[in-house]
């Protein structure tokens, strides 16, 4: 089937607006993880979710990010009141039950 | 804080020749270990996955991992120009787990023509 969808590819705020990412994970996974990538690093892991349980939220950076995947299958990154260092790649992975995850092609965020 | 290193390169190798892309781990708790190829501007791809220590191989490509030095490392054999990109390695629990991945920053490699 599909791969992991997410919208919007390309998405540009000012400063202090809110801002949502959306994920669409490949049917039938049940895992769903957000990793946030600034430009020459590697990706790191800021929440992660099973079925529509959120299981670790260690990583989000702040209270200003939030996350939620209601039903278990679709997800929604919230970033509110954005910054400057927000400005990175949000990318999206999901995974059928444990091992390899496989990821979306990323939203670039860019904070104005 | 479970940490996955990764010298961050350039690597150059000429084409045709090995290119040996190297990472260490910290978490001793950590049993499955993930190469990812990450082209400018794409998305991560997984290359290959190790959970035993020793070596696997996938046509030009070798895992080895040596869980006493917490060492883990992918061979490219016969390098391409196509296999110019970065390579994140990342760290896990069981394979049988759901569990989070720690990736290290990414190793740029560059083939030569």
């Amino acid at each position: 089937g599909a791969g992991v969808s997410q919208s919007p590819r390309y998405k540009v705020a000012k400063r202090g607006q809110d801002v949502a990412l959306r994920c669409d994970p490949i049917s039938g996974h049940v895992s769903l993880f957000w990793y946030q990538q600034a430009l020459g690093q590697g990706p790191e892991f800021l929440t992660y979710f099973q079925n529509e349980a959120q299981l670790d939220k260690s990583g989000l950076p702040s209270d200003r990010f939030f996350a939620e995947r209601p039903e278990g299958s679709v997800s929604t990154l919230k970033i509110q009141r954005t910054q400057q260092e927000d400005s990175a790649v949000y990318l999206c992975a999901s995974r059928k039950n444990s091992g390899t995850q496989y990821f979306g092609p990323g939203t670039r965020l860019t904070v104005l | 804080q479970k940490e996955v290193e990764q010298n961050s390169g350039p690597l150059s190798v000429p084409e045709g020749a090995i290119a040996s892309l190297n990472c260490t781990y910290s978490d001793r708790g950590s049993q499955s270990f993930f190469w990812y190829r990450q082209y400018s501007g794409k998305s991560p791809e997984l290359i290959m996955f190790i959970y035993s220590n020793g070596d696997k191989e996938d046509g030009r490509f070798t895992a080895q991992l040596n869980k006493a030095s917490q060492y883990v490392s992918l061979l490219i054999r016969d390098s391409q120009p196509s296999d110019s990109a970065t390579y994140l390695c990342a760290g896990g629990g069981s394979m049988n787990r759901d569990d989070k991945i720690i990736f290290g920053k990414g190793t740029r490699l560059h083939i030569l023509p």
